[in-house]
């Protein structure tokens, strides 16, 4: 089946500084990725929506100039985490799909990144 | 509003059956979807209905009912490994999830 990859898989940084997290469709051609953030015991909000070739969308309360999201391939996108603050300390995910919308395509999350800001 | 609710935590024997229950309340549907998350993992898809009924899938089966906005996971024949939360998601123009059940499985 379809694999997703994401990298890294953990990250610990000192505040103020900008992490990248990369998001990776391995075996098929993903024109949507999503990315969530899970908090601990918390569920997994939808953070923004990236289609391949365009500006992402972002959810409400979701700072866009501080979530960069950059989905330039059908094979790649990245979140940026920029000047990352220990409240941003969390675990993100991303989800990918070729955009048929069928259920197949629900199951395709990568491993998840865990980010913690000292 | 959108809303999806289930019980935070559960507790059932190895070998025993348990039910988690979802209820939702959303502007739209097309499809509700089961996922298993073990701690520091991303989410695995378990199951999908978007018809009312059941859908049974080895030791797990979910069911749908749409008029009543409800929906629950049945597994049987626990085993330790199912310890994991149990995330209930509707999709309506995208997929909302609720906050999960973390389920214990005792010995």
């Amino acid at each position: 089946g379809a694999v997703v990859s994401q990298h890294p898989s953990w990250v610990i940084c000192k505040s103020g500084t900008s992490v990248k997290i990369e998001c990776r469709s391995l075996d098929f051609q993903a024109t949507t990725m999503f990315w969530y953030r899970q908090f601990p015991k918390q569920s997994l909000m939808l953070m923004a929506t990236s289609n391949e070739g365009s500006k992402a969308t972002y959810e409400q309360g979701v700072e866009k100039d501080k979530f960069l999201i950059n989905h330039a391939s059908l094979t790649l996108s990245t979140l940026t985490v920029t000047s990352a603050h220990p409240e941003d300390s969390s675990f993100y995910i991303c989800r990918a799909t070729g955009g048929g919308g069928g259920v197949s395509e629900t199951q395709y999350f990568g491993p998840g990144t865990r980010l913690l800001v000292l | 509003g959108q809303n999806i609710d289930q019980p935070t935590e559960m507790t059932a024997t190895e070998g025993a059956i348990v039910q988690i229950n979802c209820t939702y309340q959303t502007s739209g549907f097309n499809g509700l979807f089961w996922y298993q998350q073990h701690a520091g993992e991303a989410p695995t898809f378990l199951s999908y209905n978007v018809l009312d009924g059941l859908e049974e899938k080895g030791r797990f089966s979910s069911f749908l009912s749409r008029s009543k906005g409800y929906s629950y996971l049945l597994l049987k024949e626990l085993q330790m490994k199912d310890s994991a939360s149990y995330l209930c998601a509707v999709r309506d123009d995208k997929i909302i999830f609720g906050k999960g059940t973390r389920l214990h499985i005792l010995p």
